[in-house]
This record gives structure tokens, C-alpha cells and sequence, in this order.
């Protein structure tokens, strides 16, 4: 069946530096992915997305990379500030149009 | 722009009783979704409206869920009668269009605890 999921629960890092959260999906079918950051108490906020038909694609401080080869996907936030501690989710959009969302990777930035 | 607004926040009830969520969504979002959200899980959707016409419930257990959005615009959920396992944070999020690349913007959630 079909699923999203992330590579670790959690992961902490050092204020300043880079994170890398990872996600790996399952259909070959899907065509976009999103990522969502989650703080406590709050709804998922909308980080970035990236469509099939790119490798690369970059915000704000936040990188997403895709490598449909091996069906996998990767969040690079530089710089990393104590604001970013949160959950991260990566997301599906499939061709049903319903977004499957992974179990989420719980980001901790130390001062 | 103002965000999706949900109500309550936070909501204990007991076992076989009955409970209700509402949503406001974004002015002018023509789709609305309702999520719920297990403790260290993912959002899992349980309803799709486009405007006032349900798309997707194929995820909402019908035997105790039921959900609305009448005039197109506001709508709530209700579960009849609560298990243990409803406690989750039950999120409301809308959208301009259901097209793949429509944002979902999301509110702040109730948080259900059935005891």
C-alpha cells in the first residue's frame, strides 16, 4: 500500500547549523510532496513543496531535494534558529488528490 | 488574511457520549477538510467538502462520524457516541481549490479527550 514515511522520530541540532530531515514514500505514481512544519498546540504550517518533474527546489533558508530513483526526499533547513524546533511532516498528494502525511520527525535546536 | 478558526480547543467527554467541532474556514476557500490527528502520527483525513458536496468520506467511520458544511461555508463535525480511541487533535483545513497544488491552510485543532 501506499505510504509516507520519515527516516528518525527525532533530531536535535546545534543552533547555526544545518538540518537535514529525511522522508522516503512509497508510490512511484506520486507527483508532488510537501513539507509541513507543526509547532505545538498549532496546526501544520506549509513550509515548501516540490513537484516530479524537479530535483531541487529552494525557499527561504529550506531546500527540498528529490530523488524519484529512490523515492526520497529531503528537507535542508541552513542555519538552524531555536524557531525551527517543531515536528516536520513530509506529504504526498497522489493522483486521488489526498494528502498522506508521514509520522512527522520532531526537530530540537540547542542554543 | 485571517486563518482558519476551530472550536473549541479543548474537549473531555466520556465514553459513549456525543461531541461537536466547528470550522470557519478562510473567506473565498471552496474546500474544506477535516483531519484527525493521533498523538505522534500524522494527520490522517477523514472528510473532503468542495463547497457544499462531499468528495472523499471514504476514511470517516460513518457508524458514529458524521460531518456537515450546509451553506458552503462553516461546518462541523460530530462524533456519536466517542470511544477512547476518537482522542486525538482533530483538525479543520481549507483550501482556495481541490486542484493538487492549492495550499491547505490549517487551524489549530481541537484537542479531543475521551475518558
Amino acid at each position: 500500500g501506499e505510504s509516507v514515511g520519515l527516516h528518525l522520530p527525532t533530531l536535535s541540532v546545534q543552533e547555526g547549523d544545518n538540518s537535514i530531515i529525511n522522508c522516503a514514500y512509497s508510490n512511484s505514481a506520486s507527483d508532488y510532496f510537501i513539507w509541513y512544519k507543526q509547532e505545538s498546540g498549532k496546526g501544520p504550517q506549509f513550509i515548501i513543496d516540490i513537484r516530479s518533474n524537479m530535483d531541487k527546489r529552494q525557499g527561504q533558508r529550506v531546500t527540498v531535494l528529490l530523488n524519484k530513483t529512490v523515492k526520497h526526499l529531503s528537507l535542508q533547513i541552513a542555519a538552524t534558529q531555536p524557531g525551527d524546533s517543531a515536528v516536520y511532516f513530509c506529504a504526498d498528494l497522489n493522483q486521488g488528490g489526498k494528502l498522506i502525511f508521514g509520522q512527522g520527525t520532531e526537530l530540537s535546536v540547542k542554543p | 488574511e485571517a486563518g482558519v478558526a476551530q472550536s473549541p480547543r479543548y474537549k473531555i467527554i466520556e465514553k459513549r457520549q456525543s461531541v461537536a467541532f466547528w470550522c470557519n474556514p478562510i473567506s473565498g476557500h471552496a474546500t474544506l477538510y477535516w483531519y484527525q490527528q493521533i498523538l505522534g502520527q500524522g494527520p490522517k483525513l477523514l472528510i473532503q467538502f468542495q463547497n457544499n458536496g462531499v468528495v472523499d468520506d471514504s476514511q470517516l467511520p460513518k457508524d458514529r462520524f458524521s460531518a456537515e458544511r450546509l451553506k458552503g461555508v462553516d461546518s462541523t463535525l460530530k462524533i456519536q457516541p466517542a470511544k477512547l480511541e476518537d482522542s486525538a487533535v482533530y483538525l479543520c483545513a481549507s483550501s482556495f481549490t481541490q486542484a493538487l497544488d492549492s495550499p491547505l491552510h490549517f487551524g489549530n485543532g481541537t484537542r479531543l479527550t475521551v475518558t
